[in-house]
């Protein structure tokens, strides 16, 4: 089992591009949470899919945006990049369900230039 | 809304010295709190969880109550090893870690051989 696993590891983007960050959760796993995690900082919660839908989001602008595929795999999307968007970008998979536990892949570093 | 207070780092303690991480809370109901350990360049593991109150999480020798008199979940482990240095993340969710998590800022820990 090859647990969460998130692409690319690395990525550095200019102000005002876009960017593609991708997972893959756990074997089993059915939920797709995604984190912003800023250096020093604990991770903030951006949103959450579950049957291609959202299902919570976090206080995040609606530059942030999602997708999540039937394979359960799951993309976010950033417009409109800002400096202030540099952050490891967390991915969590889970199966619906009370009280389950949530597996985190490594992260994307992304860095806006 | 909920939220997660630790206590700041970095902490640093000789090997087989006694670890102590205070955290508090602030949440409506009943939420399950969790600790999270971030190794360098990886994502965050489970360390250990508690659902309700007077819980004991436990895992590798560390262990944590939840105290819900107290609103607190303190992180303690008896003899520290080199290998425990890492950051710890207390953090709480309504329905459990698949849902949306609230995390503390963390806390760096040093343990010198």
């Amino acid at each position: 089992d090859a647990g969460v696993t998130q692409s690319p590891t690395h990525l550095i983007k200019t102000r005002g591009q876009q960017v593609t960050l991708r997972c893959s959760p756990k074997s089993g796993h059915d939920t797709v949470s995604w984190y912003q995690q800023a250096l020093g900082q604990g991770p903030q919660f951006i949103f959450q899919y579950y049957e291609e839908e959202e299902r919570q989001r976090g206080n995040f602008p609606d530059r942030f945006s999602g997708h999540q595929f039937p394979n359960y795999s799951s993309e976010l999307n950033v417009n409109a990049l800002l400096l202030g968007d540099s952050a490891l970008y967390l991915c969590a998979s889970s199966w619906d369900g009370v009280n389950t536990e949530a597996f985190f892949g490594q992260g994307t570093r992304l860095t806006v230039v | 809304g909920n939220s997660v207070t630790q206590m700041e780092g970095p902490v640093t303690l000789s090997e087989e010295a006694f670890l102590t991480i205070n955290c508090t809370y602030t949440a409506t109901g009943y939420p399950s709190l969790f600790w999270y350990v971030q190794y360098p360049g990886e994502g965050l593991q489970l360390l250990l969880k508690a659902t309700k109150a007077d819980d004991k999480g436990s895992n590798k020798g560390f262990e944590a109550t939840y105290r819900k008199e107290t609103t607190s979940f303190h992180l303690e482990k008896g003899s520290v090893q080199v290998s425990d240095s890492a950051v710890y993340f207390c953090a709480l969710s309504d329905r459990g870690g698949g849902f949306k998590t609230i995390f503390g800022a963390g806390t760096r820990l040093f343990v010198k051989a």
